[in-house]
């Protein structure tokens, strides 16, 4: 099965909004409703930022947030700080029983 | 507070085999199950595969299968990643995770450093 799809980068100015797509199918993102984000910050484990499309986990800020449409999760940060700077991944349960993530996303925060 | 502790980092040799421990604390471990996730240099966050704590069970990701083998050992809240006949190409952070087959795993181990060289 094919990674989910994600820009490679984007980028934005402190105080700006960004959104990172990520874009599947119907065996699933479309298909299930279990859509995580995680922020990766080389050297360090990733975080889980977003679960079940839209649930924020205690202590994330709500800067974070995230939706779907059809075949394809977003992840949108308000507000962007300095910190948020970081590889961003999508990941979906998939029909196969399985997990697959996207290919992940830098951001960098100008 | 909930830790998931990670063997050391190693070094193994082409077609040799390597197993990576997950050792976890601050919760029942039986009432979660462990996801293997990989990072190769230059590389995206990989699924390796998933391990029910409660019974075993285990999904493994296609590309895996055959290669890898995923245990926990409840007397000791210990999850192990066995995988066999390494390539160059396996040369990765491997990490622990503590979360559902569903994909959603909120707490990490601190990952172990997998270099296979000749």
């Amino acid at each position: 099965q094919s990674a989910l799809t994600q820009p490679a980068s984007v980028s934005g100015s402190p105080g700006q909004s960004i959104t990172i797509s990520c874009t599947g199918t119907s065996s699933d993102v479309g298909g299930y409703n279990f859509v995580s984000w995680y922020q990766h910050h080389p050297g360090k484990a990733p975080k889980l930022m977003i679960s079940e499309v839209s649930d924020r986990p205690s202590g994330v800020s709500n800067r974070f947030s995230g939706s779907k449409s059809g075949n394809t999760a977003s992840l949108t940060i308000s507000g962007l700080q300095a910190e948020d700077e970081a590889d961003y991944y999508c990941s979906s349960y998939t029909s196969s029983s399985l997990v697959i993530f996207g290919g992940g996303t830098k951001l960098t925060v100008l | 507070q909930v830790q998931l502790v990670q063997s050391g980092a190693e070094v193994k040799k082409p077609g040799a085999s390597v197993k990576v421990s997950c050792k976890a604390s601050g919760y029942t471990f039986t009432s979660f199950g462990i996801s293997w996730v990989r990072r190769a240099p230059g590389q995206g966050l990989e699924w390796v595969g998933w391990i029910s704590a409660y019974d075993g069970h285990t999904k493994y990701a296609q590309k895996y299968q055959g290669r890898v083998t995923m245990t926990t050992d409840t007397s000791t809240s210990t999850a192990y990643m066995e995988l066999r006949s390494l390539r160059s190409d396996d040369t990765a952070v491997y990490y622990c995770a503590r979360g559902s087959l569903t994909g959603t795993t909120n707490y990490w181990g601190q990952g172990t450093l997998v270099t296979v060289s000749s």
